[in-house]
């Protein structure tokens, strides 16, 4: 069964204090993984699509990379504003043909004190 | 604003009563899903439509919900006989095509009581 696990639940960092945040999954092939942020009361905003083992995305402080098992999402000197859940998720194969959903990791939840 | 819209944002109904939520797409998308998400979880895939057509709809979509999407532009979902277990934030997303991300629209928090 595919399947998404995120890690840590929770961390708390001091403004400018470096981490990188762990997505572990198990899929029947790897069509494409998605980096998204979650505000509290809001839709998910897309951060990063990954498709390849090797492959690395950067935007801002934030850098995702991909193993043929995980995903990081490196944050690098982040600020209060970084603050956010930030979500996983893999494109799997739907029953009726064809990656047509996304299954989500339970998210980490970042909060970051000046 | 040309991002995904949902109405409305917040519902607050009695358990038994019927609900219904609609889902205006990012005007070029002909992909739209429906995902639930509950407190402290990821979004869960509801069901997706490719234009008009249904294709796909998850185990945990239960007869009392159904989805539409006439002439494949806006989308409707609607939940009859609500429970309490129905209380989520229903999310709609949106793409291009299959090989393009989803964008999320805000949501609509159902509450029952």
């Amino acid at each position: 069964e595919d399947q998404v696990t995120q890690s840590p639940e929770a961390l708390r960092l001091q403004e400018g204090e470096s981490s990188s945040l762990n997505c572990s999954y198990t899929v029947s092939g790897l069509r494409g993984l998605f980096w998204y942020r979650q505000d509290p009361g809001k839709g998910p905003e897309f951060l990063f699509t990954l498709y390849s083992a090797g492959e690395e995305k950067e935007k801002e402080r934030l850098k995702a990379t991909l193993t043929k098992k995980e995903s990081f999402l490196h944050i690098t000197a982040p600020k209060p504003e970084d603050s956010a859940t930030y979500l996983c998720a893999v494109q799997a194969w739907g029953f009726s043909g064809g990656y047509n959903k996304l299954i989500f990791g339970a998210g980490t939840r970042l909060a970051v004190h000046p | 604003d040309t991002g995904v819209s949902q109405d409305p944002r917040h519902k607050i109904t009695k358990r038994g009563q019927n609900v219904t939520f609609r889902c205006d797409p990012i005007s070029e998308h002909n992909r739209l899903y429906w995902y639930r998400q509950t407190l402290g979880q990821g979004p869960e895939f509801l069901t997706y439509f490719q234009n008009e057509a249904q294709l796909e709809k998850s185990r945990l979509l239960s007869d009392r919900f159904s989805a539409e999407r006439p002439k494949g532009s806006f989308s409707t979902l609607e939940i009859q006989r609500t429970e309490q277990g129905d209380s989520a934030m229903y999310l709609c997303a949106s793409s291009l095509s299959v090989n393009h991300e989803q964008y999320f629209g805000p949501g609509t928090r159902l509450t029952v009581t």
